[in-house]
């Protein structure tokens, strides 16, 4: 079981919209509708942001956005804020009962 | 308000087993509405599922992980358990606690505990 690939960072200027992916393949991210997204800040613990590709649990903002197609899910944050610098990452179901996250994606705000 | 807080030794030998306790408050433990997950995360790096229970009879390890872990529950105290056997200083981590709704395969992870460091050091 390999974790997600996630690209290390990103960064976007306040205002903007940014994509982060999250590859895997036909025996995770491609195989079910079944990842989730989790926001990290500093010292603090993971938060979730989406779930089951694309559902917002109540309090984040529409801001966030998931989707997938194939093995590849992203997550897409529209007007980018200061408040949305932290790590973000993926995590998806794969078989057997198993879980696996991606390995993070650092997001900077300029 | 849901809460779950981690608790265990800070500090565990090489090839000994690090031990944990999650304790569960706000809501009932034995509701059968959720998953009960232990997660690390190694200084700097990033997130690992360790594993996931349901029940005392119901349980999911991280296969890389499989032959040294094992997850229990005491419903009568609120709490969930974590052991590692054989660990090194690769088992160095924040280790948290999170619940997930029974009903998603995604298994949303909605409450976490704040972590707690375990260093494995002699």
């Amino acid at each position: 079981q390999s974790a997600l690939t996630q690209p290390r960072s990103l960064s976007g200027s306040p205002g903007q919209s940014v994509a982060i992916s999250c590859t895997g393949t036909s025996s995770d991210v491609g195989g079910y509708s079944y990842v989730s997204w989790y926001q990290q800040h500093p010292g603090k613990a993971p938060k979730l942001m989406i779930y089951d590709v694309d559902k917002r649990p109540s309090g984040v903002p529409d801001r966030f956005f998931g989707s997938k197609s194939g093995s590849t899910a992203s997550l897409t944050i529209s007007g980018l804020q200061a408040e949305d610098e932290a790590d973000y990452y993926c995590f998806s179901y794969a078989g057997t009962y198993t879980w696996v996250f991606g390995g993070g994606t650092k997001l900077t705000v300029l | 308000q849901v809460q779950l807080q981690e608790s265990g030794p800070g500090l565990v030998k090489p090839s000994q087993t690090l031990s944990l306790t999650c304790t569960v408050s706000g809501d009932s433990i034995s509701s059968g509405s959720y998953y009960w997950n232990w997660i690390r995360q190694p200084a700097g790096k990033g997130l690992e599922w360790i594993g996931r229970l349901y029940t005392s009879e119901s349980k999911a390890y991280n296969p890389s992980l499989n032959s040294r872990v094992t997850m229990s529950v005491d419903t009568s105290k609120s709490q969930v358990f974590l052991k590692l056997n054989s660990v090194t200083a690769a088992d160095t981590a924040v280790y948290y606690c999170a619940r997930a709704l029974v009903g998603s395969g995604s298994m949303p992870l909605e409450y976490w505990g704040q972590g707690t460091l375990v260093t494995v050091s002699s």
